[in-house]
């Protein structure tokens, strides 16, 4: 079945980056776009970017245009979402999600907390 | 940006109960709009995508209907499982954005 396993939980400073890996199991990693939400306690999700694990193509929200960067490893089935500058604003739950076209998140990571924090 | 709202922000009802949540968006979306289920401490689950379309799995109690900027979903005989925070999603442009959500509480 289809798996996203992402890494741990982070602690970082403010100015700080936090790099988030998402792995992916159960089917053909680059047949699917893989996008980043974020989540704060108590608010609904917030789109961050995508990238397509064949191409190497990437979009991202203006929000965070310029200060996230997303790739991949497609020998490793992994995509990776960097967030550089961090804030304490920018303190979340980050997801990956699978999505097999449109805006379809059918598949969701379990979540890695970034904790902002001086 | 395509802005999002819903209504009601919170819902108390009981086993049994038929419920409608009401999402619009600031402009038309076509049928572009998904929604989605979260109980605490988990991530999202997809129960409808293109509006009205169920996911393989998702109980039939569960309907979505809608165009343009006015969506709904619909719970008909609520299950004790069904009670968490509901999400529209729209994805009809860049970048998708994400309703405030539906708190469903006994």
């Amino acid at each position: 079945q289809v798996q996203l396993v992402q890494s741990g939980a982070e602690v970082k400073r403010p100015g700080a980056s936090v790099r988030v890996s998402c792995k992916a199991s159960g089917y053909t990693f680059s047949n699917y776009a893989m996008h980043w939400v974020r989540q704060a306690p108590g608010q609904s999700p917030e789109w961050m970017g995508w990238i397509n694990p064949a191409t190497g193509k990437t979009g991202y929200s203006q929000k965070f245009q310029g200060r996230v960067t997303i790739s991949r490893d497609t020998s490793a089935s992994t995509a990776y979402m960097e967030v550089t500058n961090l804030t304490s604003e920018d303190s979340s739950l980050y997801y990956c999600a699978r999505v097999p076209y449109g805006g379809r998140f059918d598949s969701w990571g379990q979540g890695t907390l970034v904790t902002v924090s001086s | 940006d395509i802005q999002m709202t819903q209504s009601p922000s919170s819902l108390s009802a009981s086993v049994g109960d038929t419920v409608t949540i009401t999402c619009q968006a600031s402009q038309g979306i076509i049928n572009s709009l998904n929604w989605y289920q979260q109980k605490i401490g988990r991530a999202p689950k997809l129960l409808i995508h293109a509006t009205s379309t169920l996911e393989t799995g998702v109980p039939s109690r569960f309907s979505g209907s809608g165009s343009g900027t006015s969506f709904t979903l619909t719970i008909s005989s609520l299950q004790p499982e069904d009670f968490a925070t509901y999400f529209c999603q729209q994805y009809e442009g860049h970048p998708y954005t994400f309703g405030p959500g539906t708190k469903l509480d006994i």
